[in-house]
């Protein structure tokens, strides 16, 4: 069974303090490790895919990396903006159930000013 | 590109009626699409999977019979939620994929979520 978890569970950083949320998995064959933003009330949004170990995608001050067993999102002087659930997902290698992910809780991330 | 419309985004009904959700997706075929609940402080549990023209799958514990769900085409599905409940009083969250689209391959874009309230 694909298992993700995330840690921390919440994290509060002040404006312009650096961090990196966790992401460890385990997938019967990894096709690919998703990221998301969720605010509250909205639907996630899609901000990265990574899909074999030692890749690396940036977006503003955000930026994801990928090992064979967990991921980080490393997000670099972050602003109050920045404040969301963040949710990883993996997909796996499978014969059939398509594109089918599945979610971490999540972390719960507060930038403060 | 790659979005992803709900409606509506919230309703509120009696025990008993019937609800139907819809879910578009505004710039992309979706080959597939999904339909999760959420309840507040958790994370996204999937309902089902729908591919276009065929009959959804749904996830154990779901009942099928409650949720309905048709995908009439490549760009539109449809959640039923029948003979509603106070207990299914959730979020509801559709999502597509592309599929085989070269660029956005097949990552699942989000819509932006139903809240539901069964009195």
């Amino acid at each position: 069974e694909d298992q993700v978890t995330q840690s921390p569970e919440a994290l509060r950083l002040q404006e312009g303090e650096s961090s990196s949320l966790n992401c460890s998995y385990t997938v019967s064959g990894l096709r690919g490790l998703f990221w998301y933003r969720q605010d509250p009330g909205k639907g996630p949004e899609f901000l990265f895919t990574l899909y074999s170990a030692g890749e690396e995608k940036e977006k503003e001050r955000l930026k994801a990396t990928l090992t064979k067993k967990e991921s980080f999102l490393h997000i670099t002087a972050p602003k109050p903006e920045d404040s969301a659930t963040y949710l990883c997902a993996v997909q796996a290698r499978e014969g059939g159930g398509g594109s089918r992910l599945t979610f971490g809780e999540g972390t719960q991330l507060t930038v403060n000013p | 590109g790659a979005v992803v419309s709900q409606h509506p985004s919230r309703v509120i009904c009696k025990s008993g009626t019937s609800v139907k959700i819809e879910c578009r997706s505004l710039d992309f075929q979706a080959t597939t699409m999904f339909w999760y609940r959420q309840f507040p402080k958790q994370s996204l549990m999937l309902m089902a999977t729908s591919n276009e023209g065929s009959k959804a799958t749904y996830e154990q514990g779901v009942e099928k019979d409650k949720f309905l769900i048709n995908h009439a085409s490549l760009t539109l599905s449809t959640l039923t939620v029948t003979s509603a409940h106070p207990e299914d009083s959730s979020f509801y969250i559709c999502s597509g994929t592309p599929g085989l689209d070269p660029v956005l391959g097949e990552t699942q874009y989000f819509g932006p979520g139903t809240r539901l309230l069964v009195l």
